[in-house]
């Protein structure tokens, strides 16, 4: 079974300040995605990591694949309450019997106060 | 163009009792997913379709949940009897093809009492 760990598990800043959630595995990953999740609501993919090191920018968000491709961050600069959500990790891959899976972590929840 | 929609979004029930959810994913996506989401964690496979067939329900309790997907469009997740541990978010999710970008539902929340 491929688990994802996230941490923090609760984050609260203040807004303009800058943050870093960490999504770690011990199983490779062929690619791994980021989801924000609003209350009441499914979850919206923000990216998709593909490659062992890629750094991918989504106008504040910094995504960032590990060379091993077991983990991954996202960074974010001048946190706005509108940023306010659960952050959520998944990890794609092929099951030893050939079945795609999508597996998540537990989420970050964020909460950036005005 | 519209989302995955799914019905009802908030279901309160007594435990025993069925509970049957439905979702209706983007038009042209082949795969569905439903999902469990517990509070405080991220969402768990239950079932996913290929068209009409079910692919991978390794993880579905196949003692009280039933999943079906006629024609390939429309699923319906059904729980009998429910149980005080079934109360959660269940999301559905669609897809053009199997390893393609998922689009989620708003989800249904049951509460069982």
């Amino acid at each position: 079974t491929q688990l994802l760990e996230q941490s923090p598990q609760f984050l609260s800043i203040q807004e303009g300040e800058n943050l870093t959630v960490y999504c770690n595995s011990s199983s490779v990953f062929s690619s791994l995605q980021w989801y924000r999740q609003e209350p009441g609501e499914g979850p919206v993919l923000l990216v998709t990591v593909v490659t062992g090191g890629e750094v991918k920018k989504l106008k504040r968000l910094t995504f960032q694949f590990g060379d091993a491709r077991k983990d991954s961050s996202l960074h974010i600069t001048a946190a706005q309450p509108g940023d306010t959500g659960l952050y959520l990790c998944a990890g794609a891959g092929y099951s030893g019997a050939g079945s795609y899976q999508l597996t998540f972590g537990k989420g970050t929840k964020l909460s950036v106060i005005p | 163009e519209a989302g995955v929609v799914q019905s009802p979004r908030y279901k309160i029930i007594e435990k025993k009792q069925p509970v049957a959810f439905w979702c209706n994913p983007i038009s042209g996506h082949n795969t569905l997913y439903w999902y469990l989401q517990n509070l405080g964690q991220g969402p768990e496979l239950l079932i996913r379709y290929e068209n009409e067939e079910a692919v991978d329900d390794s993880q579905l309790p196949k003692d009280r949940f039933s999943a079906e997907r006629l024609k390939g469009v429309d699923s319906t997740l059904k729980i009998q009897p429910a149980e005080l541990g079934d109360s959660a978010v269940y999301l559905c999710a669609s897809s053009f093809r199997t390893s393609g970008e998922q689009f989620f539902g708003p989800g249904t929340r049951l509460t069982v009492l």
